[in-house]
This record gives structure tokens, sequence and C-alpha cells, in this order.
């Protein structure tokens, strides 16, 4: 099945530095790549997706980017701010049968000010 | 804007207790999923839902598992006789089409003890 790794598991910034947080993934059907973000007490929220037929996808200050040939995909967050300290996971899907998700472990991220 | 509800946050239960974890999905979503995560470790797959029958389940998800959509709304997760290895966080999850956002709930923290 799908196996997914993400690097690093920690990340400390400056405020105002850009953050960046890999993941690769190893089955090559996966189509969907989302990025969640997990606040203290909180579920996963969505901050951003791409899909294989698509390279790069930015909104504001954050962007992804797809390497389907390495099977790596990429979260880049510029500008950081204090409330982008969280917990940020990716996930990869695969269009057959339930379609779940497979999640990586983590990263946590700190924004120092 | 729409959102996954979970119930309880926080339950505590003895060791071999049957307990029940509702979730009260995005009302015109299609999917349900059911995710564990204990502390520290990643987000993990359990059970998906659709059309009223289990689509797929983990390997965790064994006999003393159980999900159930009783009235079009509600979609719990039962689990017969707890162990210590239970302890985590559960999340359920919606979402309307294949491909498309997973909305998370907000968890249950279930202990063990």
């Amino acid at each position: 099945g799908e196996n997914v790794e993400q690097h690093p598991s920690t990340l400390s910034v400056q405020e105002g530095d850009s953050a960046v947080i890999k993941c690769t993934y190893s089955d090559s059907a996966s189509n969907y790549f989302p990025w969640y973000k997990q606040e203290l007490g909180k579920g996963p929220q969505l901050i951003i997706d791409i899909r294989s037929n698509v390279g790069e996808k930015k909104d504001q200050r954050i962007a992804v980017t797809l390497n389907k040939t390495a099977k790596h995909f990429s979260l880049h967050i510029t500008e950081t701010q204090p409330e982008d300290s969280a917990v940020y996971f990716c996930a990869a899907s695969i269009p057959q049968g339930a379609q779940k998700l497979v999640f990586g472990q983590g990263t946590r991220l700190t924004i120092n000010p | 804007e729409p959102e996954v509800t979970q119930t309880p946050s926080h339950q505590v239960t003895q060791m071999g207790q049957e307990v029940i974890l509702r979730c009260v999905p995005i009302s015109n979503h299609l999917y349900f999923y059911w995710y564990r995560q204990i502390l520290g470790q990643k987000v993990e797959f359990l059970v998906s839902f659709y059309n009223n029958e289990i689509s797929e389940k983990s390997e965790i998800f064994d006999d003393q598992f159980s999900v159930e959509r009783p009235d079009g709304s509600n979609f719990t997760l039962k689990i017969r006789s707890t162990k210590l290895e239970d302890s985590a966080m559960y999340f359920c999850a919606s979402f309307a089409f294949e491909n498309t956002e997973a909305f998370f709930g907000q968890g249950t923290r279930l202990t063990v003890v």
C-alpha cells in the first residue's frame, strides 16, 4: 500500500523567513496530495492541495510543488508569522476504492518572533 | 462554514468497557471516515463508509470495532471492549465526492484506564 514519509519532524524558523516541508510517497497511482494544519486540540484543517496533473499551486503565502517522477511534494510557507506555528501533515490519496488519505508523520513548525 | 462535529470531546473509560464515538458529518457529504492519532504519531486510517456500508478498513479495525450510520445524519464508531492501546485521538472526516477536500472534526480524545 501507499507509504508517505515526511521531513523534517520539527522545524524552527524566524518570523518572516520561509519554511519548507517535504514529503515522498511510494505509490505512483496517487493523484491527490493535500496538506493539513493541526493546531493544539483541533482536528486537521486543509490548507492547500494539489492534484497530479499540476506541478505547482499557490495560495497567498502558501505554495505546494509536486514532482511526479521523483514522487515527492513540498509545502512552502513564505513570510512566516507566529500564527503559522502548528503541526503540518502531508497526505496522499489513490483514486481507487475508498480513496483513503495516507498521512505523513507530521512536522511541528515553530515560528520564533 | 459547514463543519464536522464530534462528541464527546474527551472520553475516559475503563479497560474492557464499550465506547461509542459520535460524529455528525457535513450534510451533503457521501463519504465518511474514521481516523486515529496516537499521541505524537501520524494520523492513521481506520475505516471508510459509503452508501451505507464499509468500503475499506485497515488492519487496526478488527472485530472489536464497528461503524454505523443509524439515522442518515450521525456516524458512529463503536469499540466493543476497549484496550489500553486504544487510547488515542479519534477523528471523523467526510467529503462530498472523490478527490475533494476531506473535512475533519475536532476529534474525540479517548483515554482507556
